[in-house]
């Protein structure tokens, strides 16, 4: 079954700063990955995603990713946040649910990003 | 473009009660999920369609039933709530079965007690 990992709960940074978000995957097959963000009482919108070919991709809001398939990992980067960058954020991968055939998204549990001014 | 609508927007309700989430799409996608976040436990599928008149079971269905009558439509039904229960719930949609990018609705919150 696959799985992913954010392991930072929380994250502090700094406007200005650069910023990393940590993701881990565990998937049997190619993986689809998925970071989403969600503000506060909001419901999820997609930064960005990888699928195939490139494996650095560029996402909304300055967002990018990169695709490591040696380490398993999908780490979001951002060279300078902005103080509406505070979030929760989701990486996620596309997987096969046992017993179905359609594929819904197995999230990773969250990084809260704090910005301090 | 309305895109995913969720009614209703919260909700508290008696233990041994019945309750329907609704979620409505406009965007004609295919497939359709329920997802509940939990604090500290991220977004868990609930229920899938792949296309109207099919549904599946996610990671954590028990308790939880869907039906899909026609393409826009995706409701969940929690046929006798308890407080393990509360919880986000929130409606998902993608134009394809495949891994694809998937649409939120803005999110259900229920409190059972």
């Amino acid at each position: 079954a696959q799985s992913v990992t954010q392991p930072d709960i929380h994250i502090t940074v700094s406007e200005g700063a650069s910023l990393e978000l940590r993701c881990n995957y565990s998937y049997g097959a190619t993986p689809y990955l998925f970071w989403y963000v969600q503000s506060p009482g909001q419901g999820l919108q997609l930064l960005l995603k990888y699928f195939s070919g490139d494996t650095l991709v560029q996402g909304i809001k300055g967002f990018e990713a990169e695709f490591k398939r040696s380490q398993s990992s999908f780490n979001l980067r951002k060279p300078s946040v902005h103080w509406s960058d505070a979030a929760e954020y989701f990486c996620a991968v596309g997987g096969v649910y046992s017993g179905g055939g359609a594929d819904g998204l197995t999230f990773g549990k969250g990084t809260h990003l704090i910005i301090q001014p | 473009i309305a895109g995913i609508t969720q009614a209703p927007t919260s909700q508290i309700l008696a233990a041994g009660r019945r309750m329907t989430l609704r979620c409505t799409q406009d965007m004609r996608h295919n497939a359709m999920y329920w997802y509940r976040q939990d604090l500290g436990l991220g977004l868990r599928l609930i229920h899938y369609s792949n296309t109207a008149g099919t549904t599946g079971k996610g990671e954590v269905p028990d308790g939880y039933s869907v039906s899909r009558a026609n393409t826009d439509d995706f409701p969940l039904t929690l046929a006798s709530a308890v407080p393990s229960q509360t919880s986000v719930y929130f409606c998902a949609s993608s134009d394809s079965v495949a891994p694809d990018t998937q649409y939120f609705g803005p999110g259900t919150r229920l409190t059972v007690l």
